[in-house]
């Protein structure tokens, strides 16, 4: 069974840009979250969706949105980037009703 | 809210050394603990789990302990190979809000570095 997958897996951007990340979930997971990593914060929590609804948000601006789709693959959007928004963006799929989470291998984000 | 704390890094042993990471947490509730395993340039790998008081995780060598009497979760490996050597993370499962499953929280990682 194919592993969650995120592309693109580099990106640069320069500041006041928007960018689009996208992750596929392992097949028959349902529910997507998604993850910010920098050196300074560490690991922060962004938002989940399950069913193509939003169920849970971390404390991140209005900036960060996301979405899911029907066949449960999902994108995350930043508008306005700001250098700080550089970073690792991990997302995690897991079955309904398990709370293991099984992580892509991020997207790269640099903001210049 | 929520929280981890785990020993800071960097941990340098050599081969075959005992390993013990220190992770406490503080949770309202009852959450399930985890620790993650992150080689370089890769994302993150389950590398064991318990979901309830007294549960032990273990995987390729490695064991912890879910202590709800000192709300911790150290991991221990008797003997650590070169290829143990990645950034590890403590995490809980958070608040259950509405059903959510999908919100860790995570320490902030130690990276372990093996030396033959």
């Amino acid at each position: 069974k194919a592993g969650v997958t995120q592309t693109p897996r580099y990106l640069i951007k320069t500041r006041g840009q928007q960018v689009t990340l996208s992750c596929s979930p392992i097949s028959g997971h349902r529910s997507v979250s998604w993850y910010q990593q920098t050196p300074g914060q560490g690991l922060q929590f962004l938002f989940e969706y399950f069913s193509e609804t939003q169920r849970n948000k971390g404390n991140f601006p209005g900036r960060f949105s996301g979405r899911q789709f029907s066949n449960s693959r999902s994108e995350m959007n930043v508008s306005t980037l700001e250098l700080g928004d550089s970073a690792l963006y991990l997302c995690a799929s897991n079955l309904q009703g398990s709370n293991e989470q099984f992580f892509g291998p991020g997207t790269r984000l640099t903001v210049l | 809210g929520d929280s981890v704390t785990q020993m800071e890094g960097p941990v340098t042993l050599s081969e075959e050394a005992f390993l013990t990471i220190n992770c406490t947490y503080t949770a309202t509730g009852y959450p399930s603990l985890f620790w993650y395993v992150q080689y370089p340039g890769e994302g993150l790998q389950l590398l064991l789990k318990a979901t309830k008081a007294d549960d032990k995780g273990s995987n390729k060598g490695f064991e912890a302990t879910y202590r709800k009497e000192t709300t911790s979760f150290h991991l221990e490996k008797g003997s650590v190979q070169v290829s143990d050597s990645a950034v590890y993370f403590c995490a809980l499962s958070g608040a259950n809000y509405g059903g959510s499953q999908g919100n860790l929280i995570f320490g902030k990682g130690t990276k372990l570095s093996v030396k033959p």
